[in-house]
């Protein structure tokens, strides 16, 4: 069965870079058919995707993050990594990664999620 | 404000049945295959259908999926106290060139 889970700073500076990892288990990061992805849910608010990768360097960002957001796929370590520049008060949220079934040009759905983790960005 | 249109609650008594609908447009239900996505509390969230209507290994088929132009529909048969979670809908939209949600629908064993 494979297993998700999100570590890094629950707490992010206003400006700065909010970082996050995504740890695979149970399963190869370096599968074909699959990219990894990034999506987050701001209290009160509904789930925004912000981008998934594939280990084979193929990437898709949401528009609407105006290029603040780098996913990167790390397979020796089996992990995949968010960051997210110029941090603002509007980026907290409940972090989730996943993982997304699809191909080059055609992403389609989440099959396995992590547990999510809030980070809260503040001055 | 989320792209696709969910109820924000819906409630049956045991083994009663609940539908959740999910209103889009032709950019993204309309011409896109949807999923949705069973979220409880504490716990990661769930696929329950991709493809509109597909269950993965393991989902009852107390759940099932369908969709209709521009627009999708969950079903819960047998309702469960178990049951008692967010259910969420996904898609693609071509115009935003993002996957989208619905802001999820809370279901209620009463």
């Amino acid at each position: 069965q494979l297993h998700l889970q999100e570590s890094g700073p629950r707490l992010a500076k206003s400006s700065e870079t909010l970082s996050l990892t995504c740890t695979v288990s149970g399963g190869s990061i370096s599968i074909t058919n699959f990219f990894w992805g990034w999506l987050r849910q701001p209290p009160g608010k509904g789930l925004e995707w912000i981008g998934s990768s594939h280990y084979g360097g193929s990437t898709y960002y949401n528009p609407s993050l105006e290029s603040r957001g780098t996913i990167s796929v790390d397979t020796s370590q089996n992990r995949f990594s968010l960051r997210l520049t110029s941090a603002t008060a509007a980026d907290t949220a409940v972090y989730y990664c996943a993982r997304q079934s699809g191909v080059s040009g055609d992403l389609e759905h989440f099959d396995y999620w992590g547990l999510g983790t809030l980070v809260t960005v503040s001055s | 404000q989320s792209v696709l249109t969910q109820p924000p609650s819906v409630s049956a008594a045991p083994g009663q049945k609940v539908t959740i609908s999910c209103s889009g447009s032709s950019s993204n239900i309309g011409n896109n295959f949807v999923s949705w996505y069973q979220h409880l509390s504490g716990t990661a969230p769930k696929l329950l259908i991709y493809d509109n209507n597909k269950r993965p290994s393991g989902i009852p088929d107390r759940f099932s999926g369908s969709k209709s132009g521009a627009s999708a529909t969950l079903a819960i048969t047998g309702l469960q106290t178990g049951d008692e979670a967010d259910y969420f809908c996904g898609t693609w939209d071509t115009s935003l060139s993002a996957a989208v949600f619905g802001a999820g629908t809370k279901v209620t064993v009463l």
